[in-house]
């Protein structure tokens, strides 16, 4: 199985930068997705790692560590309509994920 | 394009009935997947398809049966509702040849069992 770590809640200021860690312990790693979810909304796929290192899509990049069983999700240039949960998911090797609880992030002006 | 639709919105059920949640994708994905999402806990994998004819269980499959009779439709039944299950649900799919197999994700259930 899977157990992943994130943080509850973070705020931050339009414009910023945020950072959100996640960290798993797995059996059987076939990558790792972040995720973003509005309120209400269903999840949307922001990003994927299968390998170390960054992994940069505009505003929005990634960070993964094998051997650590690190990832990180670094929102730059903050904007208000990135308020939102954000969601770490690991994928084992029959292609399941498991997700962790995820975090919320505010983004005030 | 339609994606993943799910049926009902919303619903309130009582307990000790049975209902069954809709889903159907028109992207030919192979695998599909239902979760439920509650307060602090994120979302967990009920069950799972990864074709058409074969179902498997996830973390949390008690009191759930799914069927996948065809590629598109991924029906979840809560043969007798007790009010734990509670949640909103999910319904995603992917594929299971590529690069990334992202799920996609349908618009959710929200399910009140009284």
């Amino acid at each position: 199985g899977q157990n992943i770590d994130q943080p509850t809640e973070m705020t931050a200021t339009e414009g910023a930068i945020v950072q959100i860690n996640c960290t798993y312990q797995t059996s059987g790693f076939n990558g790792l997705f972040w995720y973003q979810q509005h309120a209400g909304e269903a999840p949307t796929f922001l990003s994927y790692n299968v390998l170390d290192g960054l992994e940069e899509k505009g505003r929005f990049s990634s960070f993964l560590s094998r051997s650590k069983g690190y990832s990180y999700l670094l929102l730059k240039e903050l904007q208000m309509k990135d308020s939102a949960s954000y969601l770490c998911a690991v994928r084992d090797r029959d292609y399941k994920l498991s997700f962790g609880a995820g975090t919320t992030v505010t983004v005030r002006a | 394009t339609a994606g993943i639709t799910q049926a009902p919105t919303s619903q309130i059920l009582a307990a000790g009935r049975s209902m069954t949640l809709r889903c159907t994708q028109d992207m030919r994905h192979n695998a599909m997947y239902w979760y439920r999402q509650d307060l602090g806990l994120g979302l967990r994998l009920i069950h799972y398809s990864n074709t058409a004819g074969t179902t498997g269980k996830g973390e949390v499959p008690d009191g759930y049966s799914v069927s996948r009779a065809n590629t598109d439709d991924f029906p979840l039944t809560l043969a007798s509702a007790v009010p734990s299950q509670t949640s909103v649900y999910f319904c995603a799919s992917s594929e299971l040849a590529g690069a990334y197999n992202e799920q996609f994700f349908g618009p959710g259930t929200r399910l009140t069992v009284l």
